[in-house]
């Protein structure tokens, strides 16, 4: 039950693009297509952008993309806008009931 | 509107015990699986425990096996969290959050959450 591997932090300007990535290993998000990615402004409650590794909730903007290859997963943001920096976590399923975030990348806007 | 509401949280000594609750409305809440993730003061979230719609599997982080016990009452749309022999590193936010529906093949993740209760372990 190790955490995922995130960069800790991550920025980009308006307009652009950002991928942050999400290592696990070959027993979670290797083998599961159940990541899930999470937008956590501090003081709010997380909210999900992405699940099975890149399907988007309605509501959630098409700017939001999940991929993923092997044991590491990304989430890109394209069209960066202020509003969207705030801390990004990856979820995978992990087996038997059990769940592993990453550690959380700060996203700043330039 | 779905709403998720933590309590219980407070300030007890190492070793003690304390239970979260967890009341849901808004939707069925037996259709469900729940889970708790923390956030300790300046860290990442944590995943802590998870039960099905009908408890009948429940799964825990590691560090909190044998101390935490997670529970749920369909009847009062109630999820619990007992924790006990509490150590100075379960300080946190605790979370509750409710998984995709029981009937889908897509239920691996977590919406919504609720806005926390906070547990300080300290002497």
């Amino acid at each position: 039950q190790s955490a995922l591997t995130q960069p800790r932090s991550v920025s980009g300007s308006p307009g652009h693009s950002v991928t942050i990535s999400c290592t696990g290993t070959s027993s979670d998000v290797g083998y599961y297509n159940y990541v899930s990615w999470y937008q956590h402004h501090p003081g709010k409650a997380p909210k999900l952008l992405i699940y099975d590794v890149s399907e988007r909730p309605s509501g959630v903007p098409d700017r939001f993309s999940g991929s993923k290859s092997g044991n590491t997963a990304s989430l890109t943001i394209s069209g960066l806008q202020a509003e969207d920096e705030a801390d990004y976590y990856c979820c995978s399923y992990a087996g038997t009931y059990t769940w592993v975030f990453g550690g959380g990348t700060k996203l700043t806007v330039l | 509107e779905v709403q998720l509401v933590e309590s219980g949280g407070g300030v007890v000594r190492p070793g003690g015990s304390l239970r979260l609750s967890c009341a849901a409305s808004g939707f069925i809440f037996d259709d469900y699986g729940m889970s708790w993730v923390r956030q300790a003061p300046g860290k990442g979230l944590e995943w802590v425990s998870g039960i099905n719609w009908n408890s009948g599997n429940t799964g825990y982080v590691d560090s909190v096996k044998g101390r935490f016990t997670i529970s749920r009452d369909n009847a009062k749309n109630s999820l619990y969290l007992q924790m006990n022999s509490l150590r100075a590193e379960d300080t946190a936010l605790y979370y509750c959050a409710r998984w995709g529906p029981a009937y889908s093949s897509s239920r691996n993740w977590f919406a919504p959450w609720g806005q926390g209760t906070l547990v300080t372990v300290s002497s």
